[in-house]
């Protein structure tokens, strides 16, 4: 079992349409990222989280830490949101956190003009 | 700061051939990280290093694969005796020090074993 799980899988909305996209996570992390793959494989940074709620433009991340949750919105999607977007997470281990990242499997998001 | 940069974008070998692929993370960056990610997933931790400690490997990395840092600021992975299994996308990211979360990801090198 991944320890990080990510729905849905795939995603299709009209242009204008509110996305929201869910992740999960089973081990004690110190933080949350949420990255965006577009073709050819870049990887950008998001967001980074470990509590509360953040906002930037039209992206909103949040996380509950209790219940191991967070989801990314987007506001009014548009074409150029097409991509694939990753949860990760850094893992708390014995009370320090492991550089490495563990990621969930991606939401192929395809927003149609 | 020109980011992290990857090369080559893309690589095509037949198996049984040997590939290295190089990793120049941003500069005074002291953490480096080598995923891989096959079609449809997301990426897989392989390796990393602290400056040219390489301080945890995954179990994905077999005796085929190795990787070197050796003055602490660029990286190379090479892969012995590829296996079309080896078909993947490698990233590189780079991170400021021990007390910060984010990475910095490279474009990727793309793999393909005919």
């Amino acid at each position: 079992k991944n320890e990080v799980e990510q729905s849905p899988q795939n995603l299709t909305a009209q242009e204008g349409e509110f996305i929201t996209i869910n992740c999960s996570y089973s081990v004690g992390i110190s933080a949350l990222h949420w990255l965006q793959q577009h073709p050819g494989g870049g990887i950008v940074s998001l967001f980074m989280l470990s509590s509360g709620k953040k906002k930037h433009g039209r992206l909103i991340a949040t996380i509950n830490i209790q219940e191991k949750h967070s989801s990314l919105h987007i506001t009014a999607s548009h074409p150029r949101d097409s991509a694939v977007y990753i949860c990760a997470v850094n893992v708390s281990h014995r009370g320090s956190t492991l550089g490495r990242l563990y990621f969930g499997r991606g939401t192929q998001l395809t927003v149609w003009p | 700061d020109t980011g992290v940069s990857q090369d080559p974008r893309h690589k095509i070998t037949k198996r049984g051939q040997n590939v290295t692929f190089r990793c120049d993370p941003i500069s005074e960056h002291n953490r480096l990280y080598w995923y891989r990610q096959t079609l449809g997933q997301g990426p897989e931790f392989l390796t990393y290093f602290q400056n040219e400690a390489q301080l945890e490997k995954s179990r994905l990395l077999s005796d085929r694969f190795s990787a070197e840092r050796p003055k602490g600021s660029f990286s190379t992975l090479e892969i012995q005796r590829t296996e079309q299994g080896d078909s993947a996308m490698y990233l590189c990211a780079s991170s400021p020090n021990a007390g910060t979360y984010e990475q910095y990801f490279g474009p990727g090198t793309r793999l393909t074993v005919t």
